[in-house]
């Protein structure tokens, strides 16, 4: 079973262009939860994605990021006319229906987002 | 504001030291509790997590927590750390929508 995938795993971008970072859920999962990790910081959540629904954005910029997840194909962050503030690691968990003590998140190895 | 603290921010230690590192949250109510870790080059890797019953809970690799209630607080601790043991850990309270709020996280280093 693979893990929760995302790419690229790397991402250079300038200024002002756009970013969009993939997250293909393990299999069985319904669930997508969006992190930010800046530098020396821990994880900030940003969105919680079910199948085309939008569960929890409150983590999220009002501006310029945007999220989704299809009834087909991968999760996608979208970050508009990035700027250097973006440059950070974006990590992608998956759940799968909530099953009450066997809850847990899994984790993707992370996209890192260089804005130059 | 609502939170999550881990007090040691680099913590280094020789081989065969004991850990204890700290965790605290500031979140009423019913919480789930959980311990990340992040090895070099990996990603995040569940470690243990508290949902309810024995306070305290066993993980893998040899780790073990302890939920105090009364203190907000819930330790990582290990009797004798290895090399392989450094990495990056964070701690994490579950929220009402099923998202995590971490903690900082805690930088070990473990000397050969």
């Amino acid at each position: 079973n693979a893990g929760v995938m995302q790419n690229p795993r790397h991402l250079v971008r300038r200024r002002g262009q756009e970013a969009r970072l993939r997250c293909s859920p393990m299999k069985g999962h319904s669930h997508v939860y969006w992190y930010r990790q800046l530098p020396e910081e821990g994880l900030k959540f940003m969105v919680y994605l079910q199948k085309e629904n939008i569960i929890d954005e409150s983590g999220m910029p009002k501006e310029r990021f945007s999220a989704e997840f299809p009834k087909e194909g991968p999760s996608i962050l979208r970050i508009q006319q990035v700027v250097r503030g973006d440059s950070a690691a974006y990590f992608c968990a998956s759940s799968p229906p909530s099953d009450g003590s066997s809850y847990e998140q899994y984790f993707g190895p992370g996209t890192r987002l260089t804005v130059t | 504001a609502q939170s999550v603290s881990q007090h040691n921010h680099h913590v280094i230690l020789s081989e065969a030291a004991s850990l204890e590192l700290g965790c605290n949250y500031s979140y009423g109510g019913t919480v789930n509790l959980f311990w990340y870790v992040q090895y070099p080059g990996q990603h995040l890797q569940l470690l243990l997590k508290y949902f309810s019953g024995d306070p305290l809970v066993k993980g893998i690799k040899g780790f073990e927590a302890e939920f105090i209630k009364s203190k907000f607080s819930f330790n990582l601790r290990k009797p004798s750390v290895q090399w392989s043991d450094t990495a990056e850990y964070f701690c994490a309270v579950k929220r009402n929508t099923g998202k995590l709020i971490f903690g900082q996280g805690t930088t070990l280093q473990v000397k050969p």
